[in-house]
């Protein structure tokens, strides 16, 4: 089972330069989050998509927009990448509501924005 | 506002020592809390949840948490700990809605000692 599949796992970018994140889910889930995590400030909601069709923002959604392609993946994109923008990134799914459900975390991916 | 803290930035234990790492929380609604541990490059995986019933909870890897509502606390337990337990921690809150408005902390990093 692959469960969440996030493409690439290490990134290096200039400032201004632009790029996407990838992220598929292969459990039929709903919703679908991209998260950023920065030490000491744990996990931080950038966006997410409720389901096929939706998306909407979480706490810091400032330089980032996504696109939820269809019920599997759940792009993340950096029109003009900046330093700020440095951090790990994670994708994961869930289905709708926190009861009976989980959240999926995948690997990360590591940005780094000179 | 809403907030998860956790109060060690880094623990270190020696192998077959017991464990707690804290958890303190500000919620307005009863919220469902959780454990995440994330290791080395990997993503987030959950320990354990609490909902509702008994306040001590069971998780995986022999891990267990405590909810004590009248402190704001859920801290998680292990009576021995292995060297394969060291990893960063997380505490969560949420409501009952969704994994959208989850809560992270910012993290416990638990080193073990031989």
């Amino acid at each position: 089972n692959a469960g969440v599949t996030q493409t690439p796992k290490f990134q290096v970018l200039k400032t201004g330069q632009s790029m996407t994140l990838q992220c598929a889910q292969d459990m039929n889930h709903n919703s679908m989050y991209w998260y950023r995590q920065d030490p000491g400030m744990g996990l931080r909601l950038i966006y997410y998509s409720a389901s096929e069709g939706t998306t909407d923002k979480g706490e810091v959604p400032n330089g980032y927009n996504v696109s939820r392609l269809n019920k599997r993946e759940f792009s993340l994109r950096l029109e003009s990448a900046a330093p700020s923008q440095t951090s790990v990134y994670f994708c994961a799914s869930s289905d709708q509501g926190i009861s009976g459900n989980t959240i999926y975390f995948g690997e990360g991916s590591w940005l780094t924005v000179v | 506002a809403q907030s998860v803290t956790q109060p060690d930035i880094h623990i270190t234990v020696s192998e077959g020592a017991s464990l707690e790492l804290r958890c303190n929380y500000s919620y307005g609604a009863t919220p469902y809390l959780f454990w995440y541990v994330q290791s080395p490059g990997q993503g987030l995986q959950l320990l354990l949840k609490y909902f509702s019933g008994d306040t001590l909870v069971q998780g995986i890897k022999g891990f267990e948490a405590e909810f004590k509502r009248s402190q704001s606390s859920f801290n998680l337990r292990k009576p021995s700990v292995h060297w394969s337990d060291a990893a960063e921690y997380f505490c969560a809150v949420g409501p009952s809605g969704g994994y959208n408005k989850l809560i992270f902390g910012a993290g416990t990093r638990l080193a073990v000692h031989p």
